[in-house]
């Protein structure tokens, strides 16, 4: 059975910096590309990484980019998101998603529960 | 970024309705298309890919249809547990894009 669990959400101050985890299982988990996806509260679903099968393809939304960074290790059937320089506007629940392929152009076909990060004073 | 425009935004349907959701995309994505069933603090389900082929598991009640950039998502007769926001998300590019959702509420 196909499990994805993300970890690490918490409160964490303008400007802070989290690493948020994703525990994979059921699955050949270096294989399949994997995305990060958030929706704030109350909004619609908003792409924010992927990285693909083997980790050599990684891509940002524009905003994120320069601040976000995508890996995996493949040791740990685990795929991270470090975040750094948060600001109000990435308050969303953040869920981790394995798309259908190695490919990155790819449906996502599984999602983990979600986790929460409040960017707030 | 490919911008995806699903109508309408919300639709009060009853049980046993047939629904239909469109969604439009601002250029052709050929038939890189998937439509989720997302419920009230629940990660979102995938119900449609390839923007016609149903996902093992999914009810044949629904169905997709379109290609280019106009798309369908079919609900052939609305269900009690239907009642959900519906997404639509783009693929073909390295930059997914997702629709706003339509939310399917009770008449």
């Amino acid at each position: 059975e196909v499990q994805l669990v993300e970890s690490g959400g918490n409160l964490i101050q303008p400007g802070g910096s989290l690493r948020l985890s994703c525990a994979a299982s059921g699955f050949t988990s270096d294989y399949y590309a994997m995305n990060w996806v958030r929706q704030a509260p109350g909004k619609g679903l908003e792409w924010v990484s992927v990285i693909s099968g083997n980790g050599s393809y990684t891509d940002y939304a524009d905003s994120v980019k320069g601040r976000f960074t995508i890996s995996r290790d493949s040791s740990k059937n685990t795929l991270y998101l470090q975040m750094s320089s948060l600001r109000a506007e990435d308050t969303a629940v953040y869920y981790c998603a394995k798309l259908g392929g190695a490919t990155v152009l790819s449906r996502a076909d599984f999602w983990g529960q979600g986790t929460l990060v409040t960017v707030s004073s | 970024d490919i911008q995806m425009t699903q109508s309408p935004s919300t639709l009060s349907a009853s049980v046993g309705d047939r629904v239909t959701i469109t969604c439009r995309a601002r250029q052709s994505i050929s038939s890189s298309l998937a439509w989720y069933q997302q419920k009230p603090g629940k990660a979102p389900k995938l119900l449609i890919y390839k923007a016609s082929s149903l996902e093992s598991g999914v009810p044949s009640r629904f169905s997709g249809s379109g290609s280019g950039t106009e798309f369908t998502l079919t609900i052939s007769s609305l269900q009690p547990d239907d009642f959900a926001t519906y997404y639509c998300q783009q693929y073909n590019s390295y930059s997914w894009t997702f629709g706003q959702g339509t939310k399917v509420e009770i008449k």
